[in-house]
C-alpha cells in the first residue's frame, strides 16, 4: 500500500508570502497520476493541479506543482487571502489504487 | 456545466446498511473516460476513497472496505449509488461523490456537496 505524507502539517504565513507544500510518497508515483486539492471549511475538495504539473480549469497561475518519484511540490507564488485553506495530495495507480495524503492545514499568520 | 448530488439518509444505526445515491445532472454518466468514485471524510480528518464504477457496471474497491461495499449504476436514472453494510461509529463521515476524469489523468475534477452520515455508538 502506498502512503502518502504531507508537510508541514500547518503552514502559518501571510497574504504575499510564498508557499511551499511537500507530499512524499512510500514508493514511487507516476508522475501522470498525482494531484493537488484545495477543501476549505464546509466545502468538498478543489482539484488544482493533476499529472503533477498541469493546472485544472480555472486554477490561477499562482499555483503549480512539480516533482517525481517519491517527491512532489505545491507551490503557491504569492499568497491571496482565499487561499488560505487545507491542500491534499492524492495518487492514482497504486493499490488502494487512489490515496490522500493527511493534509497541509495553510493558516495565516 | 456536469453537477453530483448525494442523497440519502443522514442518520443510520449501527450494523445496519447505509445508502446513498449521487445524481449527475448536467451531463451523462454513460459518458467515456469517466469514472464515478464515492469519498469519505471523517470528521476533522483526511480523505478516504471508498470505490468507484464506470457505466458498463465495471468496479473497483478500496481493500480496506471491500467487503462491505457495493457500488452499482443505473445509467436510465443518470445515477450511482454506494452501499455500506455493517456500518459502525467508525463510518461517521461526510460521503462525497466524484468524477474521476481520463483526460485528467484520473483526478477528481467534479465533486458533489457531499452530505454527512452519523452513525451513533
Amino acid at each position: 500500500e502506498i502512503v502518502l505524507t504531507q508537510s508541514p502539517g500547518t503552514l502559518s504565513l501571510s497574504p504575499g508570502e510564498r508557499a511551499t507544500l511537500s507530499c512524499r510518497a512510500s514508493q514511487s508515483v507516476s508522475s501522470s497520476y498525482l494531484a493537488w486539492y484545495q477543501q476549505k471549511p464546509g466545502q468538498a475538495p478543489r482539484l488544482l493541479i493533476y499529472g503533477a504539473s498541469s493546472r485544472a480549469t480555472g486554477i490561477p497561475d499562482r499555483f503549480s506543482g512539480s516533482g517525481s518519484g517519491t517527491d512532489f511540490t505545491l507551490t503557491i507564488s504569492r499568497l491571496e487571502p482565499e487561499d488560505f485553506a487545507v491542500y491534499y495530495c492524492q495518487q492514482y495507480e497504486s493499490s488502494p489504487l487512489y490515496s490522500f495524503g493527511q493534509g497541509t492545514k495553510l493558516e495565516i499568520k | 456545466q456536469v453537477q453530483l448530488q448525494e442523497s440519502g439518509p443522514g442518520l443510520v444505526k449501527p450494523s445496519q446498511t447505509l445508502s446513498l445515491t449521487c445524481t449527475v445532472s448536467g451531463g451523462s454518466i454513460s459518458s467515456g473516460g469517466c469514472s464515478w468514485s464515492w469519498i469519505r471524510q471523517h470528521p476533522e480528518k483526511g480523505l478516504e476513497w471508498i470505490g468507484y464504477i464506470y457505466y458498463s457496471g465495471s468496479t473497483y474497491y478500496n481493500p480496506s472496505l471491500k467487503s462491505r461495499v457495493t457500488i452499482s449504476v443505473d445509467t436510465s436514472k443518470n445515477q450511482f449509488s454506494l452501499k455500506l453494510s455493517s456500518v459502525t461509529a467508525a463510518d461517521t463521515a461526510v460521503y462525497y461523490c466524484a468524477r474521476g476524469s481520463a483526460m485528467l489523468k484520473d483526478a477528481f475534477d467534479i465533486w458533489g456537496q457531499g452530505t454527512m452520515v452519523t452513525v451513533p455508538s
